[in-house]
């Protein structure tokens, strides 16, 4: 079942943050964040396990509520860099495979 | 650069033809995935193979087949094109078959059926 990735589409100002929420219906094993700018190929963020621990690298972390079955990801301090395409996708067990949202279109203005 | 390769990186061909897709994993990674995008839309998993051999089935049609060589790297093959098949055709790598680990993906083939 695919998760729910919102908001669809976000506008900010360099400097300001923002959250990206993905949830599901069903219990979640993993959630993986990836990135994807215009006519690229997706770039790999993080992994999250089962567990509620948070991760992050730069101004970039992610929570994951498996109670809630929902992760979010918080950029802090936008950059122009971080416009694009954010997909969450999930995994209900170690061997299944991945399912991802339909992405976030994060679009960071000067 | 991902370490993921694709080829071709444009393809365009015409409805009811047959098409080849290939994909050479990262050097180490025995695990290669076909994913599908259409404009504008996420990412549909097709088909995963590990080391040579089918381990997952996603939402791929039956004109649609893949095959991963002894040399790791794979091949998606389309046939009986139709317009509704034009996508981005991505194919992504992992070190292994099973658990969450992250997966790297190549530039894509961008399929335009006319």
């Amino acid at each position: 079942q695919q998760p729910v990735q919102s908001p669809q589409a976000v506008i900010l100002r360099e400097g300001e943050d923002a959250v990206i929420n993905c949830s599901s219906s069903k219990a979640l094993y993993s959630v993986h964040w990836y990135r994807q700018k215009h006519g690229e190929a997706p770039v790999f963020l993080m992994i999250l396990l089962k567990g509620g621990e948070q991760k992050g690298h730069d101004k970039i972390s992610a929570s994951f509520n498996e109670k809630k079955q929902q992760s979010s990801l918080y950029l802090t301090a936008s950059q122009l860099s971080y416009s694009g395409t954010y997909f969450c996708g999930t995994t209900p067990g170690p061997a299944r495979q991945l399912t991802f949202g339909s992405g976030t279109q994060l679009t960071v203005l000067p | 650069d991902s370490g993921v390769t694709q080829t071709p990186k444009h393809l365009i061909t015409a409805t009811g033809q047959r098409v080849t897709l290939r994909c050479s994993p990262r050097s180490g990674d025995l695990s290669v995935y076909w994913y599908q995008q259409s404009l504008d839309q996420g990412l549909q998993f097709l088909i995963q193979y590990y080391n040579g051999e089918e381990r997952a089935k996603g939402n791929i049609l039956e004109r649609f087949s893949a095959q991963q060589f002894p040399d790791l790297h794979s091949e998606l093959n389309l046939s009986s094109l139709e317009l509704g098949d034009s996508a981005l055709y991505f194919c992504a790598s992992s070190v292994v078959g099973t658990g969450p680990y992250e997966q790297y993906f190549g530039p894509g083939t961008r399929l335009t059926v006319t």
